[in-house]
């Protein structure tokens, strides 16, 4: 059933070093995104991607850039993390404006 | 920027009660309105949406969308076990690219 695929699940790191997350949806969409979702769930977006062109690029550090080899992949990097970067991060697309289809996210722990 | 705010922060309501979850959001052009469940650990997945005014019913559950107030709320008819989860509201503004924002959420537990 799931169609918005995540890997890792988890990843546990050290502060300083770099990190790459990955997202595949096989739904067929134009559009994909990246959320963080913090410790109080608090759900933000980060980034969204039509058609591998970015359009939606919230005030996040520029150590995070997203890259978007295709429609249908939407990858984060984050280059020298910080402790306050532990989070879920969660990919997600859409066909249209409005329901977005989510991942099951990627834990990541900075120690 | 748009704010959205979610009441109650939490809620515990017995097997077979009603149970009502509020939004409030600040920007009146807003066009798209939705709440998503999100279980422990799970993804979180759409529920139900509205764009105009009024009510939806899908089997339990009831949206309903008063944009002069600012508000829109989500309605769980005879309240299961299994509805435990992480509720956010999220809305989407007037035109443009999808940028949903959404609420900090509302932890409901339905107790056996």
């Amino acid at each position: 059933e799931t169609a918005v695929f995540q890997t890792p699940n988890y990843h546990v790191t050290q502060v300083g070093n770099e990190v790459s997350f990955n997202c595949k949806q096989t739904l067929g969409h134009d559009t994909m995104y990246w959320y963080k979702q913090d410790s109080k769930k608090l759900l933000k977006i980060m980034f969204s991607y039509n058609n591998k062109q970015l359009i939606v690029n919230e005030t996040v550090p520029r150590r995070f850039s997203p890259q978007s080899s295709d429609k249908a992949h939407l990858n984060l990097r984050i280059k020298s993390v910080e402790p306050e970067d532990s989070a879920v991060y969660l990919c997600a697309s859409s066909r249209d404006k409005y329901e977005q289809y989510f991942g099951p996210g990627t834990r990541l722990t900075v120690l | 920027q748009q704010k959205v705010q979610q009441s109650p922060e939490s809620l515990i309501v017995p097997e077979g009660a009603m149970t009502s979850l509020n939004c409030t959001f600040s920007d009146s052009a807003s066009q798209y309105f939705a709440w998503y469940r999100q279980h422990s650990g799970k993804a979180p997945k759409a529920l139900m949406s509205i764009f105009s005014n009024g009510e939806k019913e899908e089997g339990r559950f009831t949206i309903h969308l008063n944009k002069a107030s600012l508000h829109f709320s989500l309605h769980i008819r005879d309240s299961q076990p299994s509805d435990s989860a992480l509720y956010l509201c999220a809305v989407s503004p007037d035109s443009g690219y999808n940028k949903l924002t959404f609420g900090k959420g509302t932890v409901l537990l339905v107790s056996p």
